[in-house]
C-alpha cells in the first residue's frame, strides 16, 4: 500500500525552463510535507518542506504547492540548472498527536536538465 | 555534510551472515530513522527510534533488529543475511520525529 505517490519515473527539462515534479498521498492523516533531492552515492538532502496549514512555501528557485482537497503537491524549479539533475523524493509525515510520527517517502522522480 | 555518521560505507558478506550497521544522529536530534534502498526502489521506512523508543515500525524483516542507546546512536542488526539484502541502508535523524530528517551517506550492503 503506497502511501505517498510520485508517478513519474523521470523527467527531462531544458536548462532555463520550469521543472514541476508532481506527488500524490492517501493518507488524510499526513499534515507535513517534505521534498529531498538524491545525487548517486549520496544520501538524500533536504531541500524544502510545507505544513498542511499552507498551501504554498518558497525558497530560492524552489516553490512547494500543496493541494489538500486532492491530496496532491508540486515541487517547480525555477529557472531549471544543470546541477538540479538528480533524484527528487516526495515524503510526507503525520504529528505524534496522529499517532503516526513517520517519514513514508515515494519512489522518486529522477529530472533531467537538457543543455 | 549532512552531520549524520553512518559506518561502514561499504560492507560485503555471505549469505547466512549478520552485520550491524550503525549510526550517529546530528547534535541535538532525538529521533533516529532507518531506510532501506534496494535497486530502482524508493526509500523503504525500516524503524524509527525517539530518544531511545521505538516509536514506529515499518516493513522490517523479522530478522532485522534495531536499537538507540542513551547516547542516541542507533544500530541496525541484520541477520540471516539473504541475496535480497543487499541494499542501501540510510539512517536519518530528526529533531521531533517528523519534520526535516537528515541523512547519512549510507552503507551499501553487498550479500554474496
Amino acid at each position: 500500500d503506497q502511501q505517498v505517490k510520485q508517478n513519474s519515473p523521470s523527467l527531462s527539462v531544458q536548462e532555463g525552463r520550469i521543472s514541476i515534479l508532481n506527488c500524490d498521498y492517501t493518507n488524510s492523516m499526513f499534515d507535513y510535507f517534505l521534498w529531498y533531492k538524491k545525487y548517486p552515492a549520496e544520501g538524500p538532502t533536504f531541500l524544502i518542506s510545507i505544513s498542511s496549514i499552507k498551501d504554498k512555501n518558497e525558497d530560492g528557485r524552489f516553490t512547494v504547492f500543496l493541494n489538500k482537497s486532492a491530496k496532491h503537491l508540486s515541487l517547480h524549479i525555477v529557472p531549471s540548472q544543470p546541477g538540479d539533475s538528480a533524484v527528487y523524493f516526495c515524503a510526507a509525515s503525520a504529528s505524534w498527536m496522529n499517532r503516526d510520527d513517520k517519514i513514508i517517502f515515494g519512489k522518486g522522480t529522477r529530472l533531467h536538465i537538457l543543455p | 555534510d549532512s552531520g549524520v555518521t553512518q559506518t561502514p560505507k561499504h560492507l560485503i558478506t555471505a549469505t547466512g551472515q549478520r552485520v550491524t550497521l550503525r549510526c550517529s544522529p546530528r547534535s541535538g536530534d532525538l529521533s533516529v530513522y532507518w531506510y532501506q534502498q534496494s535497486l530502482d526502489q524508493g526509500l523503504q521506512f525500516l524503524i524509527q527510534y525517539y530518544n531511545g523508543e521505538e516509536r514506529a515500525k515499518g516493513n522490517i524483516l523479522e530478522r532485522f533488529s534495531a536499537q538507540q542507546f542513551p547516547d542516541l546512536h542507533s544500530e541496525l542488526n541484520l541477520s540471516s543475511l539473504e541475496l535480497g539484502d543487499s541494499a542501501l541502508y540510510f539512517c536519518a535523524s530528526s529533531v521531533d520525529g517528523y519534520t526535516e530528517a537528515f541523512f547519512g551517506q549510507g552503507t551499501r550492503l553487498t550479500v554474496v
